[in-house]
């Protein structure tokens, strides 16, 4: 359990409206992840980071913004929301280069009208 | 171009007995393999992983296996028991160096015990 945060838990939104989902983690680890859960798709990378301020896109980054300013947050901005972002968001940590096991937080599900 | 595939949506299982999950890849840069079990609204927890040096590893009553030449790995729940009533993912991730860690999942299976 890497004290993984997320808020919030859950948000419906109307589209074309802001959204920021954050994800606070409490045992300073250096890379964090944000993926999505849909059906049949399993678990799909946004976005990740691999120190404060250094982050990059992952395979469904379209549409999807990130900042890390301080370790322990990692901040997923959607910029203009859509009904295809309707879905599950996890944040993910990972202690350091010689770990390859992510710990993830509970989940945020977020519904897009 | 899903690059790791877990081609049962579901499995069902008698307490007990074996539960066998597959998983297959494309990638030959994948060297590390984990297994993720997943309960209703919550996020992932990982149970097992492996290394494309090996072909086994065990924990308890799990055992990933895998079979770099077939590009299969499989994860065998030995006894079965009902609380293992999850979706689980597999997943793969790439050399170190760039890759920073990313992962790549499956799409899950749903494996549900019978008591």
């Amino acid at each position: 359990d890497a004290g993984i945060t997320q808020s919030p838990r859950h948000k419906v939104t109307e589209t074309g409206t802001p959204v920021t989902l954050r994800c606070h983690q409490t045992e300073n680890h250096r890379y964090m992840y944000w993926y999505r859960q849909d059906p049949g798709h399993g678990l799909r990378l946004i976005h990740y980071s691999y120190g404060v301020k250094d982050t990059d896109k992952g395979e469904v980054s379209d549409g999807y913004s990130v900042s890390r300013s301080k370790t322990e947050d990692f901040l997923l901005t959607l910029e203009s929301a859509t009904s295809s972002q309707t879905s599950v968001y996890f944040c993910a940590t990972r202690t350091g280069p010689l770990s390859y096991e992510q710990y993830f937080g509970p989940g945020t599900r977020l519904t897009v009208t | 171009d899903q690059q790791v595939k877990q081609n049962s949506p579901s499995l069902s299982v008698q307490e007990g007995r074996i539960s066998i999950l597959n998983c297959d890849y494309t990638n030959s840069m994948f060297d590390y393999f984990l297994w993720y079990k997943k309960y209703p609204a919550e996020g992932p927890t990982f149970l097992i992983s492996i290394s494309s040096i090996k072909d086994k590893n065990e924990d308890g009553r799990f055992t990933v296996f895998l079979n770099k030449s077939a590009k299969h790995l499989s994860l065998h729940i030995v006894p079965s028991q009902p609380g293992d009533s999850a979706v689980y993912f597999c997943a793969a991730s790439g050399a170190g160096g760039t890759s920073y860690g990313k992962l790549t999942f499956g799409q899950g299976t749903i494996l549900t015990v019978h008591p």
